[in-house]
């Protein structure tokens, strides 16, 4: 059964950089052909993709926030990671990793981790 | 870029009837690019439907999807307690608002 969970400071100050790491358990995270994302949700609001990562040099991202944004890939230890720099306020939210499925009938992502509450404050 | 509206955004139903959710799309989609999840409070999300219509493991068959182009619904035949939680809609990077179904 693969699971994900996510790890990282619960609080970063704002301007600095929020670095999100996600652990894969039960795939192979460099031979299993998914993609790897994060999702984030804002308290009391709706989901938003930031973006996914198939490999180092491929990865995607949403558009509002990549020029913010970089993910990466460790195939050593089966993680892939999030780092999101000059963060604000509006960037506290519950953070997800989770595998997403490219295919001919779309993407969906199946599963996902528990969720990280990232707080940006002074 | 595509926008997914859901409707209504609160739904209130007893166990037991049948719930019908909306996720309308700003501009047609393929056929088979929608998913749908549910989340409990808490809790992540679950993917209940991709493909539009294709239960993911484990999901009862009370669950069902439906929809082409613009118009998807996410069918629940009769509800369960446990059913009652947040409802989005997904299509590639773009989540629906959700819709809240309540217990009435």
């Amino acid at each position: 059964q693969v699971r994900l969970q996510e790890s990282g400071p619960g609080l970063v100050r704002p301007s600095q950089t929020l670095s999100l790491t996600c652990s894969v358990s039960g795939d192979s995270i460099s031979s299993s052909g998914y993609y790897w994302a994060w999702i984030r949700q804002r308290p009391g609001k709706g989901l938003e993709w930031i973006g996914y990562i198939y490999d180092n040099d491929n990865t995607y991202y949403n558009t509002s926030l990549q020029r913010l944004l970089s993910m990466s890939i460790d195939t050593s230890k089966n993680q892939f990671s999030l780092r999101l720099t000059s963060v604000t306020a509006a960037d506290t939210a519950v953070y997800y990793c989770a595998r997403a499925v490219n295919s001919g009938s779309g993407t969906w992502f199946d599963p996902w981790g528990l969720g990280t509450l990232v707080t940006v404050s002074s | 870029e595509i926008v997914l509206t859901q409707s209504p955004g609160t739904l209130s139903l007893s166990p037991g009837e049948r719930a019908a959710l909306s996720c309308r799309a700003s501009q047609s989609l393929s056929s088979t690019y929608l998913a749908w999840y549910q989340q409990k409070p808490g809790q992540a999300p679950r993917l209940l439907i991709y493909g539009a219509s294709v239960r993911a493991t484990g999901i009862p068959e009370r669950f069902s999807g439906s929809g082409s182009g613009t118009d998807f619904t996410l069918t629940i035949s009769r509800l369960e307690p446990e059913d009652f939680a947040v409802y989005f809609c997904q299509q590639s990077g773009t989540f629906g608002q959700g819709t809240r179904l309540e217990i009435k």
